[in-house]
């Protein structure tokens, strides 16, 4: 059972068009995790939410944790081709001892020059 | 900071054989995660310790994997015997983890083909 759904599954667009990626639940987390992976490597991590309605900028892209802490969006400004990668959410509960993070499958984006 | 180093990065060979898998966590890092991603199931925790001792292997496929952390520097991921199915890209990760700021730090990962 996949507990965060993240849409869309691929997206291909041009250079300095705008974007936006989700990450969706039905369960509420205590923080949000958003990493980026490139072939070959292991995901970076870009990113933690932990409040409701949360909103964090790192330059060119834009956080947000739902006000329910269920799903949260990552908007890309003007990409460019090193946006290119796998934008990974990972969902944390904090119940207890509880280090589990749950993952979504990933937004795989390609930014064509 | 060297970060989590992985060894091998690439590893083929054929089913019935031993697979040895090894990671570096980063100095000071409580916890040590060994993951499996693949394109259909995405990343899945296999096992992880808190201090050497391991706390979760609910995702252990079955008896054929093994994980060891003998001290703070090193664990291994042993898979005997492979199946063509155990092909995948194992990362291991570590982190220091407090409660409200988690933060996973991957390795560059091995890819297994089991032929």
């Amino acid at each position: 059972t996949q507990l965060l759904e993240q849409s869309p599954q691929f997206l291909s667009i041009q250079e300095g068009e705008n974007l936006t990626v989700y990450c969706n639940s039905s369960s509420v987390f205590s923080s949000l995790q958003w990493y980026r992976q490139e072939p070959g490597e292991g995901p970076v991590l870009l990113v933690t939410v932990v409040t409701g309605g949360e909103v964090k900028k790192l330059k060119r892209l834009t956080f947000q944790f739902g006000d329910a802490r269920k799903d949260s969006s990552l908007h890309i400004t003007a990409a460019q081709p090193g946006d290119t990668g796998l934008y990974l959410c990972a969902g944390a509960k904090n119940a207890g001892n509880n280090r589990k993070l749950i993952w979504g499958l990933g937004t795989s984006l390609a930014v064509n020059p | 900071d060297a970060g989590v180093i992985q060894s091998p990065r690439h590893e083929v060979t054929e089913m019935g054989q031993e697979v040895t898998l090894r990671c570096k966590p980063i100095s000071g890092h409580d916890y040590l995660f060994w993951y499996r991603q693949t394109m259909m199931r995405g990343l899945e925790l296999l096992i992880y310790f808190n201090n050497n001792v391991p706390i979760d292997d609910s995702g252990m496929p079955e008896d054929r994997f093994s994980a060891k952390m003998p001290n703070a520097s090193f664990s291994t991921l042993k898979i005997q015997p492979s199946e063509p199915r155990d092909s995948a890209v194992y990362f291991c990760a570590s982190s220091p983890w407090d409660s409200w700021n988690e933060k996973l730090f991957f390795g560059s990962g091995t890819q297994l083909s089991v032929l």
